[in-house]
């Protein structure tokens, strides 16, 4: 099983909402990913886990905050959101932390819109 | 800085055509290379990946890539296109110093005519 599950497929919140999303692996994989995706670009990486513990943070702003509960799971969680934070988030999961050679294998993304 | 390099923001082939997709990276040591599709409105998919085990990389759905040093290149071709690959596909590279952080090329959008 390579999969990626991610939850909600849609979401859309206001500026002054707290949500989250939500990402699992079964796989036994030690490192889990966030990016962010926008309209036409590539996506950019915002943080990784490895084994559990957040390894890199790419200056993301504070209204977004990671989670990782356990080695399947990885949780983002959104507070005061920004409009030009509307995107999809993608999910991704590799066997091994901070291992360059192994492939991340994607989920299909949460598509937020903030209004 | 390493950077990943895709020529050609968009690419037109005929159904049956011959597909080539170009990827380059700026790098004094060979990275782990990725090639990636993205389907509309889904997340992405891996294709194929170099890891210098051999130099010609076959992966799923007929495509494959050669990674070529002395040019620092790793393009994905595809001998007969099919309307399926209709895709924006992606080419990644990852460097041991950096772990597994991977770097983005651009994308390429492929439109595949009937």
């Amino acid at each position: 099983d390579t999969e990626v599950t991610q939850t909600p497929k849609h979401l859309v919140m206001g500026m002054t909402n707290k949500k989250s999303l939500k990402c699992e692996q079964h796989m036994g994989h030690r490192a889990m990913y966030w990016y962010k995706q926008k309209a036409k670009k590539p996506p950019e990486l915002m943080f990784v886990y490895s084994y559990e513990k957040l390894s890199i943070n790419e200056s993301v702003p504070s209204r977004f905050s990671p989670e990782c509960p356990n080695s399947s799971l990885l949780n983002l969680h959104l507070h005061a959101l920004q409009p030009e934070d509307s995107a999809l988030y993608l999910c991704a999961s590799s066997r091994q932390g901070l291992a360059a050679a192994y492939e991340q294998y994607f989920g299909p993304g949460t598509r937020l819109t903030v209004t | 800085a390493q950077s990943v390099t895709q020529l050609g923001s968009h690419v037109s082939v005929s159904e049956g055509a011959l597909v080539l997709l170009r990827c380059n990276y700026s790098s004094s040591v060979p990275p782990y290379l990725f090639w990636y599709v993205q389907y509309p409105n889904q997340g992405l998919q891996l294709l194929l990946k170099y890891t210098s085990a051999a130099t010609l990389v076959k992966g799923i759905n007929g495509f494959e890539a050669e990674f070529k040093k002395s040019e620092t290149s790793f393009h994905l071709t595809k001998p007969s296109a099919h309307m399926s690959d209709a895709a924006e596909y992606f080419c990644a590279v990852s460097f041991r110093e950096y772990g597994n952080k991977l770097v983005f090329g651009a994308g390429t959008i492929l439109r595949v005519k009937s």
